[in-house]
């Protein structure tokens, strides 16, 4: 089947604008996460979904970002008045099952990423 | 100190090598360990999940301490495929709101003919 997918593959914008980036989860899959990778850095994690609702919000690094999932599918994360250091990748994960339950976390699969460049 | 710390490398090592890769993680509480593999520009997928008897799967071999909340992963008869940036990856414990994943920086393994 189909698996995660985002869009746009690339986004240039100029510093100040607002970007909006999507990800579509592999159907049925109830958790959603996003995360971001600096150039040369490792994943820093942003925000989870479970259904539509985010119980962790922790990593999300300022007011600018904001996110928001509806019907329990698509996600998009928002970037307002977007800064240099904004520039990364931005990467969406998605997991049949709530992280924890049961003995195990559930595997996550990853979607191939937003290259967001910020001039 | 960093929640998952791995060694960045790069390895490089010669095709047919065996080569280990180490991590540490500083949260007692977590319960899930894995190891991602990450090609050069290209999203992480799962290796493997890290299980405390040890696990192995072809010519990968995973061990887990948790004494010394430390993980390791074995690469038997490396391939030129298997150059790619290993993650380890943790759950963070996190009570709030189950398991979340913490990744590592990442170590690369770069395998030469």
């Amino acid at each position: 089947g189909a698996g995660v997918s985002q869009s746009p593959s690339n986004k240039v914008t100029e510093k100040g604008k607002d970007v909006e980036l999507r990800c579509d989860p592999i159907s049925g899959h109830t958790a959603l996460y996003w995360y971001r990778q600096s150039l040369g850095q490792g994943l820093e994690f942003l925000i989870y979904f479970q259904g539509n609702s985010a119980p962790d919000k922790s990593g999300l690094p300022s007011d600018r970002f904001s996110a928001e999932r509806t019907g329990g599918s698509v996600s998009t994360l928002t970037i307002q008045r977007t800064q240099q250091e904004d520039s990364a990748v931005y990467l969406c994960a998605s997991s049949k099952v709530r992280p924890g339950q049961g003995s195990r976390t559930d595997t996550q699969y990853f979607g191939p990423g937003t290259r967001l460049t910020v001039l | 100190r960093k929640e998952v710390e791995q060694d960045p490398g790069p390895f490089n090592v010669p095709e047919g090598a065996t080569v280990a890769f180490n991590c540490t993680y500083s949260n007692s509480a977590s319960q899930s360990f894995f190891w991602y593999r990450q090609d050069c520009r290209k999203e992480p997928k799962l290796l493997m999940s890290v299980y405390s008897s040890g696990n192995e799967d072809g010519r990968f071999t995973a061990q887990l301490n948790r004494a010394s909340q430390y993980i390791s992963l074995l690469i038997r008869d490396s391939k030129l495929s298997d150059s790619a940036t290993y993650l380890c990856v943790v759950s963070r414990g996190n009570n709030n709101a189950g398991n979340m994943l913490t990744f590592g920086g990442g170590t690369r393994l770069m395998v030469k003919p």
